[in-house]
């Protein structure tokens, strides 16, 4: 699976939308961008996935660039509920056991 | 859907103890994955089952290590002759394959201490 980067931190102001990028160069072409997040102390939860276009769902929205190099997950109203840590990972999409590589994530702290 | 459940929730031990952590599915997901979690990173993949099968282990997952999923249903991580170094997030997580990819469900992990 590619390898993603990601900010390790990130501030947003409630209200506000927050645009976490990742850039996944080595991604391949049957590869998923998926994105999870994980408030302190609980498990990591699923927040929304995509391979070429653009996806919107009742949490967020994933901005895919043309050349899948690198993608955006957009929360379009923080809220100090949002405050976690958010992973981008890449895999492959066909049946690949579900297994995922988590990185250290970005920490998005909302404030008031 | 009442989500996947794990118990203990903490558990705090000797070294060289042995320890077992039990994780409930969601009902009719066929896919339990077991991840490790220590402070400040990612979850880190250890193992995972289709129905009873083990299909694939971690290289992280020592000879102490061994999980079982008897029935395709619960499934239980043992920990034999617990280290310092044990000391973690143990998140499990199901799935059900849905058209060509599957979206993972985690519970909220068994934090153990090894003292």
């Amino acid at each position: 699976d590619a390898k993603t980067t990601q900010p390790p931190s990130m501030d947003c102001a409630e209200g506000r939308a927050a645009n976490l990028p990742c850039n996944h160069s080595t991604i391949s072409g049957n590869e998923y961008v998926y994105w999870y997040r994980q408030i302190h102390s609980q498990g990591p939860q699923y927040i929304i996935h995509g391979l070429k276009n653009n996806e919107t769902n009742e949490m967020a929205s994933l901005i895919i660039t043309e050349d899948r190099k690198s993608s955006t997950l957009i929360l379009p109203h923080a809220t100090l509920r949002d405050t976690a840590v958010y992973y981008c990972i890449v895999r492959v999409g066909s049946d690949s056991w579900g297994k995922l590589q988590f990185g250290a994530g970005t920490q998005v702290v909302v404030t008031p | 859907d009442t989500g996947v459940s794990q118990d203990p929730r903490h558990k705090i031990t000797k070294r060289g103890q042995n320890v077992t952590f039990r994780c409930d599915p969601i009902s009719e997901h066929n896919r339990l994955y077991w991840y490790r979690q220590t402070l400040g990173q990612g979850p880190e993949f250890l193992t995972y089952f289709q129905n009873e099968a083990q299909l694939e282990k971690s290289r992280l997952l020592s000879d102490r290590f061994s999980a079982e999923r008897p029935k395709g249903s619960f499934s239980t991580l043992e920990i034999q002759r617990t280290e310092q170094g044990d000391s973690a997030m143990y998140l499990c997580a199901s799935s059900r394959r849905r058209g060509g990819n599957t979206e993972a469900f985690f519970g909220q992990g068994t934090r153990l201490t090894v003292v």
